[in-house]
């Protein structure tokens, strides 16, 4: 178990909709980071958020959207979702200063229908 | 523009051999690179990890090499067991100001032992 939880662990939604991913990240930890995996992908990096403020970005799309509130939890918005949205969406966490190395949750798999 | 490379998508090995899994990257930038084992259905756990100032760490059977001259990392598992059969992906990042950055992963390679 890394310590970090995500919610939902399976989602079906339909091409249009918008969903809510939740991102627990492990106790004390400050980093969340947000990444995609679709078929066959390696780990896409979305987004950083540290201590409640925007980070870092990577090929994120404008339909998507995260935050990280006062208790540092996150949540990753997706909206308008299309087919190709459908992946497994990860959250990690890590400490704020002198570790790199980020522990992961087990995922979201989003499927778009 | 792919910054980290994991040229083979899969590796089979036999059990009690050496696995040897290679990583390429193009930023000059990259100061820590660390390495994820993936499980089907799980998220990625953190295995190993190197700084730039070294050219190698060693963690149980787990060794890892960087040659930052060729921009080149390696993954050494001796010996290989069952249990070893995974995706693993390299990743890698730099450090800007105090906090954690992100990390850019590879595409990952697939491990099959054979018992």
């Amino acid at each position: 178990d890394s310590g970090v939880t995500q919610t939902p662990k399976h989602l079906i939604t339909a091409t249009g909709q918008r969903v809510t991913l939740r991102c627990s990240p492990r106790s004390g930890d400050l980093s969340v980071y947000w990444y995609q995996q679709s078929l066959d992908q390696g780990l896409q990096f979305l987004i950083q958020y540290y201590n409640g403020e925007e980070r870092a970005k990577g090929n994120i799309l404008e339909r998507f959207s995260a935050q990280q509130f006062p208790d540092l939890h996150s949540e990753l918005n997706l909206s308008s979702l299309e087919l190709g949205d459908s992946a497994l969406y990860f959250c990690a966490s890590s400490a704020a200063t002198g570790e790199l190395e980020a522990f992961f949750g087990q995922g979201t798999r989003l499927t778009v229908v | 523009d792919q910054q980290v490379k994991q040229n083979s998508p899969s590796l089979s090995v036999q059990e009690g051999r050496i696995s040897i899994l290679n990583c390429d990257y193009t930023n000059s930038m990259f100061d820590y690179f660390l390495w994820y084992k993936k499980y089907p259905a799980e998220g990625p756990t953190f295995l190993i990890s190197i700084s730039s100032i070294k050219d190698k760490n060693e963690d149980g059977r787990f060794t890892v090499f960087l040659n930052k001259s060729a921009k080149h990392l390696s993954l050494h598992i001796v010996p290989s067991q069952p249990g070893d059969s995974a995706v693993y992906f390299c990743a890698a990042s730099a450090r800007w100001g105090g906090a954690t950055n992100k990390l850019i992963f590879g595409t990952g390679t697939l491990l099959a032992v054979q018992p």
